[in-house]
């Protein structure tokens, strides 16, 4: 019964290709996000969906693209991967930010890009 | 502009010491919440608590104390007894009431390490 999941854990590739990792969760919660950590742990958010429609894309490269088939899933792909996207990738996903009693984010276990 | 500080890159500590993690934080909302999260080794983020600005009430969870300051824009957390599976990286983050699409603003985190 895993809340939040991601796939794959690890993702090694050549600098160039393109990539995915997908994450769903079981929370029943409506807002899904995308953080990013660097190499010196700083984490910064990438986007938000709620309800499937993108509420922050945060001056992410375009070849960062989300895809939100449904409320659970959130999956995001990369196109012409360059080193500096080397970071370990969070997915989280909480309840719409009206519901403020329970609106905490919980993340998934984190997929660890390396590109080479 | 949001702004969360953990002046603390690294804590080390002898088990069974207490220990304070600082976070200051900077907002122009006049409501918002504050978070902590934990972040062991194996990588994971762990919630820990969220904090509403209107309840200034400090908090206790068993060795995990808060405690929120809002004349002083902190929300600084203390580990009574500390133990060696506390050793992790401790993140504080921000987060307007409403608006903002649930944004969190983390950070950079404090290394603590608890030796035997």
């Amino acid at each position: 019964d895993t809340a939040v999941s991601q796939t794959p854990k690890y993702l090694v590739t050549q600098m160039g290709n393109d990539k995915s990792i997908k994450c769903e969760q079981n929370l029943g919660h409506d807002t899904m996000y995308w953080y990013k950590q660097d190499s010196k742990k700083f984490l910064k958010i990438m986007f938000s969906y709620n309800n499937k429609e993108l509420i922050i894309n945060e001056t992410v490269p375009n070849r960062f693209s989300p895809k939100s088939p449904d409320k659970a899933h959130l999956n995001l792909h990369i196109n012409s991967l360059e080193l500096g996207d080397s970071a370990v990738y969070f997915c989280a996903s909480s309840h719409t930010f009206r519901d403020y009693a329970y609106n905490e984010q919980f993340f998934g276990p984190g997929t660890r890009l390396t590109v080479l | 502009a949001q702004k969360v500080t953990q002046a603390q890159t690294e804590i080390s500590v002898v088990e069974k010491e207490d220990v304070t993690l600082d976070c200051v934080y900077e907002t122009r909302d006049t409501t918002y919440y504050l978070f902590w999260y934990k972040q062991p080794p194996s990588g994971e983020l762990v919630f820990l608590i969220r904090r509403n600005s209107f309840d200034e009430q400090n908090e206790i969870s068993g060795r995990y104390s808060w405690n929120f300051q809002k004349s002083t824009s902190s929300f600084n957390f203390t580990i009574t007894a500390s133990q060696v599976v506390d050793s992790a990286v401790y993140f504080c983050a921000l987060r307007p009431f409403t608006g903002g699409g649930n944004k969190l603003t983390f950070g950079t985190g404090t290394q603590l390490k608890v030796e035997l």
